[in-house]
């Protein structure tokens, strides 16, 4: 089957400009998280979705960012008035399940990455 | 709140040879799961392993294998018979129990020479 997908997989902005980045999760997958990569280091939490539910946004840094998964597959990254900060990659990964222990239910599977430079 | 320490920023293996990267976590749960990931330039996260804080034997994928030594609270990947393919960036990661993300350490950049 197929892995997870984004698009697109650059973007280049002008700073206060408006962006939406999508993720498609692995088939049936419940849970699908976002996470930023800043050049050079590990991913950062940003948010994740159990279903269509929003269940923790802990990680969003800032109220410019805003992350949507209404029919509990597809989810989209929105970042409003883009900064030079928010220059990174945007990393996208799904699992089967939330909450059970065990390689099959917790492996998160990733999507190859939005790269988005702000001038 | 856990925490992933990788203390090699860079690391060199001759083609064939064996190398180990290391990884020590910090948490207070007594269930947990401990992940590997290499990433390529190219950008993407592959799984690689995973290693379950109740089993009982290290485990292996391959030419990967996990030396868990829980009572150290350390997690190191052994890559053998290193590939050129093998150079990347390698990732040791955990589940955070305080929520459900994952969270990831600084990453070793591993370069495997001709």
């Amino acid at each position: 089957g197929a892995g997870v997908s984004q698009s697109p997989r650059y973007k280049v902005a002008k700073r206060g400009q408006d962006v939406a980045l999508r993720c498609d999760p692995i088939s049936g997958h419940v849970s699908l998280f976002w996470y930023q990569q800043a050049l050079g280091q590990g991913p950062e939490f940003l948010t994740y979705f159990q279903n269509e539910a929003q269940l923790d946004k802990s990680g969003l840094p800032s109220d410019r960012f805003f992350a949507e998964r209404p029919e509990g597959s597809v989810s989209t990254l929105k970042i409003q008035r883009t900064q030079q900060e928010d220059s990174a990659v945007y990393l996208c990964a799904s699992s089967l399940e939330l909450g059970l222990a065990g390689v099959e239910q917790e492996t998160q599977y990733f999507g190859p990455g939005t790269r988005l430079l702000v001038l | 709140a856990q925490k992933i320490t990788q203390t090699q920023p860079g690391m060199f293996v001759q083609e064939k040879e064996a190398v180990t990267l290391d990884c020590t976590y910090d948490t207070s749960d007594q269930s947990y799961g401990l992940f590997w990931y290499k990433q390529p330039s190219s950008g993407e996260m592959i799984f690689l392993i995973y290693q379950g804080s109740y089993d009982e034997q290290n485990a292996t994928e391959g030419r990967y294998s996990l030396n868990f030594q829980k009572a150290r609270k350390s997690a190191n990947l052994v890559i053998s018979a290193s590939q050129l393919g093998d150079s990347a960036m390698y990732f040791c990661a955990m589940r955070n129990n305080y929520g459900q993300n994952f969270v990831f350490g600084p990453g070793t950049r591993l370069s495997v020479l001709p």
